[in-house]
């Protein structure tokens, strides 16, 4: 596509439910990133997908966080048993390579209540 | 540890003056690339300009530019004739191209253009 599409764009889940957030990235990017950005704060870290090789997931807070690429391209990011503490915008980004511009999606709102 | 340090959180300026946001940055790479990003309220962010460590030249891009001081790891973006859709947080970001090859962040600047 045009661009990185992310869905949904907001979420709203009950403290304990699983959610799945989906990015689908530049065809023919083959680094995909997820980021969170919770409320007054930059992007935090949490993995990286680069072609065919094992995903960096050292960002990710928790075991209950978890994601995958499949086909090299569209990627979900699942959160099991969500807290309070998971709400935030979850964004995803694309790009050709390492050093190479990034274009981010408009991201996943997550309330959880 | 690679850091990136924004240490405005809050700034305002007047529609078509001029205004500099900081940014400071630690690493111990010789090659690193250097970005500004915006985010409006769509929350996309979007590239605004970047610089490649090994430049020596300062990145310019229509009303945006840098001053890039490696020896003192600082980085500051200028935005000159500032317009009202200048309007969002603005973050400050390094790569490196380590293992992970991904972006670090500084906590973001948020910049108001008044009328």
């Amino acid at each position: 596509g045009a661009g990185v599409s992310q869905s949904p764009s907001n979420k709203v889940t009950e403290k304990g439910k699983d959610v799945e957030l989906r990015c689908d990235p530049i065809s023919g990017h083959t680094a995909l990133y997820w980021y969170r950005q919770s409320l007054g704060q930059g992007l935090e870290f949490l993995i990286y997908f680069q072609g065919n090789s094992a995903p960096d997931k050292s960002g990710l807070p928790s075991d209950r966080f978890s994601a995958e690429r499949t086909g090299g391209s569209v990627s979900t990011l699942t959160i099991q048993r969500t807290q309070q503490e998971d709400s935030a915008v979850y964004l995803c980004a694309s790009s050709l390579g390492q050093l190479i511009q990034y274009t981010f999606g408009s991201g996943t709102r997550l309330t959880v209540v | 540890a690679q850091t990136v340090t924004q240490s405005q959180p809050e700034m305002s300026v007047q529609e078509a003056e001029t205004v500099t946001l900081s940014c400071t940055y630690d690493t111990s790479e010789n090659n690193y690339y250097l970005f500004w990003y915006k985010q409006p309220p769509s929350r996309q962010m979007i590239l605004v300009i970047r610089q490649e460590a090994y430049k020596q030249q300062n990145a310019t891009e229509n009303r945006f530019s840098v001053n890039f001081q490696k020896a003192a790891k600082s980085f500051s973006l200028k935005i000159s004739d500032s317009q009202l859709g200048d309007t969002a947080m603005y973050f400050c970001a390094m790569n490196y191209g380590g293992s992970q090859g991904n972006l670090i962040f500084g906590k973001g600047t948020k910049l108001s253009v008044k009328p």
